[in-house]
């Protein structure tokens, strides 16, 4: 069975600095594809940034990078520049591409952002 | 364009009630999918429902159980509350056709029961 694993309750950052947050999964499937989703306090799940496993491009978005180590089965997040707005909780998540439906997420990161 | 919307926003039951949550997909969506996440965890799936069925599961018991309307629309029922069915519902919707299932999540339903 896949699991996903942030092995980092929490994580603070001053803003502007740069933090990473980690999460490794394990899989015997080939081809899956690898999510950060952020929660904020109103609770909508929102996503950050997604990453196929055939890829071997590390996914950006804006201030939002990922650091992708397929055979370590490692899929951390960077935040760069962090704002006041980034604080939230990060839930790394998983989904195989061999036709099941069911998005497998990790415990999450709370994330602070310190002024 | 609406996102995904849930109903009621917080509920408060008893032991061994019976509730129903519902769920509007987003606009052109056709696929919904329900999870629970209990405090402090990510969250759990309980079932995805395409084409009014039921087409995937995931480990929960048979109190949890759904429904999918010609709409799109879909209804979460648990019977029987336990005090460990606590948690926030989440749904979320999708197109069936989209490559990864991508989904869109709701606000959630903060289910108590006491």
């Amino acid at each position: 069975a896949q699991t996903v694993t942030q092995s980092q309750p929490e994580m603070s950052v001053q803003e502007a600095e740069t933090v990473t947050l980690s999460c490794t999964y394990d899989t015997s499937e080939s081809d899956y594809y690898l999510f950060w989703y952020k929660q904020p306090p109103s609770r909508q799940m929102i996503l950050v940034i997604r990453q196929e496993a055939y890829k071997q491009q590390n996914a950006t978005e804006n201030r939002f990078s990922v650091n992708f180590q397929k055979a370590a089965k490692s899929f951390s997040l960077k935040i760069s520049d962090s704002q006041l707005g980034d604080a939230a909780m990060y839930f790394c998540a998983y989904i195989s591409d061999s036709g099941t439906y069911k998005y497998i997420f990790g415990t999450g990161t709370r994330l602070k952002v310190l002024a | 364009d609406a996102g995904v919307t849930q109903s009621p926003t917080h509920l408060i039951k008893t032991r061994g009630q019976q509730v129903t949550l519902r769920c509007s997909p987003k606009s052109g969506h056709d696929t919904v999918s329900w999870y629970q996440q209990a405090l402090g965890q990510g969250p759990q799936f309980i079932f995805q429902y395409y084409e009014e069925e039921e087409r995937q599961r995931g480990n929960f018991p048979d109190r949890f159980s759904g429904h999918q309307f010609p709409n799109y629309s879909s209804e979460l029922n648990v019977n029987a509350l336990l005090l460990g069915d606590s948690a926030l519902y989440l749904c979320a919707s999708s197109v069936d056709t989209s490559a990864y299932n991508e989904q869109f999540f709701g606000p959630g339903t903060r289910l108590t029961v006491l």
